[in-house]
């Protein structure tokens, strides 16, 4: 069972766009909700992270939404760039217990000029 | 800054071999993951150990073994290996589970033919 469903698979977006990757949770009891940025050849890094108390966070032109209600978070990539083509991963896990991350299936985003 | 090393980073192996991916960390991390990557498939997790001398089976864990004997390492082996263990694979450590960043190795791409 899938526990965090991440779509598109993949996304093409002209330079200066926005890039909108959508997740989707099932277990309600997620409280933290972080998003990787990965290149080729490299290992994941955190991009940027939420909890469900705020229903927005924005660091620089990278943005996340959450709406609790709805089980669903996304990530927004405002004047998208071409140093921005890279997989994206959603991930979720719980705060307390040795519960560890549990990550979205990717989205290989690509920036053409 | 080292941060998460793997060693080696590349390997191919013929079916039924075995061998040991090596992880470590400088990080003083208490935690520590193996996630293997396969297309369309995300990121999966392994093995992990919430410290020395524990480990415990993550989502795709059969064919795989590990081992923390020491708090910066963690070994993943493969006893027998097959092709269906062609895969990237990833270590990761954090300082804790939850709502902590997890930091990654570079991966080890690893062809069993």
């Amino acid at each position: 069972q899938q526990q965090v469903k991440q779509s598109p698979q993949s996304l093409i977006v002209q330079k200066g766009g926005i890039s909108i990757i959508n997740c989707a949770y099932e277990n309600t009891a997620f409280d933290y909700f972080p998003w990787y940025q990965q290149f080729p050849g490299k290992g994941p890094a955190l991009l940027i992270a939420i909890r469900p108390d705020v229903s927005e966070k924005k660091e620089g032109r990278f943005t996340i939404s959450f709406n609790k209600s709805a089980k669903q978070f996304s990530l927004h990539i405002m004047d998208s760039q071409p140093g921005d083509s890279a997989t994206y991963f959603c991930a979720a896990s719980v705060n307390s217990g040795n519960t560890p991350l549990v990550f979205g299936k990717g989205t290989r985003l690509s920036v053409i000029a | 800054n080292a941060g998460v090393t793997q060693t080696p980073k590349f390997r191919v192996l013929k079916t039924g071999q075995s061998m040991t991916l090596l992880c470590a960390q400088d990080m003083n991390h208490e935690y520590m993951y193996w996630y293997r990557q396969d297309p369309g498939m995300g990121l999966r997790l392994i093995h992990y150990s919430v410290g020395e001398g524990t480990t415990a089976k993550g989502e795709v864990p059969d064919g795989y073994n590990v081992s923390r004997l020491k708090k910066q390492n963690f070994l993943l082996g493969l006893e027998s290996a097959a092709p269906s263990q062609t895969s990237v694979y990833f270590c990761a450590s954090s300082s804790h589970t939850g709502n902590t960043e997890a930091f990654f190795g570079q991966g080890t791409r690893l062809t069993v033919v």
